[in-house]
């Protein structure tokens, strides 16, 4: 398997907190990508990474904010947490373009907020 | 949004059956890939056809690709029970650059 860690793996908090989740690769990837798995929804890009600081929104990215100053981190800030951001969070790797590669996935963080 | 939607979403087989499931998309592709994701866990890549493959196959998947429908197919032959699981397809930007877009999955399952 790659070496993708996300942590942590399971995270309760309350309405109104920041939240920080982290993604460690040790693949030397470029490209790092945020996701969240709703029931009905399916998976959806929230923010990606293509280099050390140059990140871009994904479909739902409104409420979160990301960082990359090392190659290997991607964290994925909630700066507000709402009850609608409870999710399972898979934070992907890739080597190439999006097109170019297969995305390897981390086994998620189940995030609940109340 | 050019996501890809899997047909049907959900499909229970016996073992040793094949499985087949499908996907449709809306707009031009240059790629679209198969994931499978076991309960509790992370996505894991199956496969990649490119827009000029018609037919790809890897071990007992067989994937084929109709740019002019729009849709591709993952067969699943001599299914076991460990091929019980979520498939996803996932489609990329005409420019090979655009971040890929998934589907809402077909859930399998394989019963022994």
């Amino acid at each position: 398997d790659a070496g993708i860690t996300q942590s942590p793996r399971h995270k309760v908090t309350e309405t109104g907190t920041p939240v920080t989740l982290r993604c460690h690769q040790t693949e030397n990837h470029r490209y790092m990508y945020w996701y969240r798995q709703d029931p009905g929804h399916g998976l959806r890009l929230i923010h990606y990474s293509y280099g050390v600081k140059d990140t871009d929104k994904g479909e739902v990215s409104d409420g979160y904010s990301v960082s990359r100053s090392k190659t290997e981190d991607f964290l994925l800030t909630l700066e507000s947490a709402t009850s609608s951001q409870t999710s399972v969070y898979f934070c992907a790797i890739g080597d190439r373009g999006p097109s170019n590669q297969p995305q390897h996935f981390g086994d998620g963080t189940r995030l609940s907020i109340l | 949004s050019q996501q890809g939607e899997e047909d049907p979403q959900a499909l229970s087989i016996q073992e040793g059956e094949n499985a087949t499931m499908n996907c449709s998309y809306k707009t031009s592709i240059n790629n679209l890939q198969w994931y499978r994701q076991n309960s509790g866990r992370g996505l894991v890549h199956l496969i990649l056809i490119r827009s000029n493959e018609r037919e790809k196959h890897s071990g007992r998947l067989r994937v084929t690709l109709d740019t002019s429908k729009k849709s591709s197919s993952l067969l699943i032959t001599a299914s076991r029970a460990a091929d019980t699981a979520s498939y996803f397809c996932a489609t990329d930007g005409r420019s090979g650059n655009t971040p890929l877009v998934f589907g809402k999955g077909t859930r399998l399952s394989v019963i022994a």
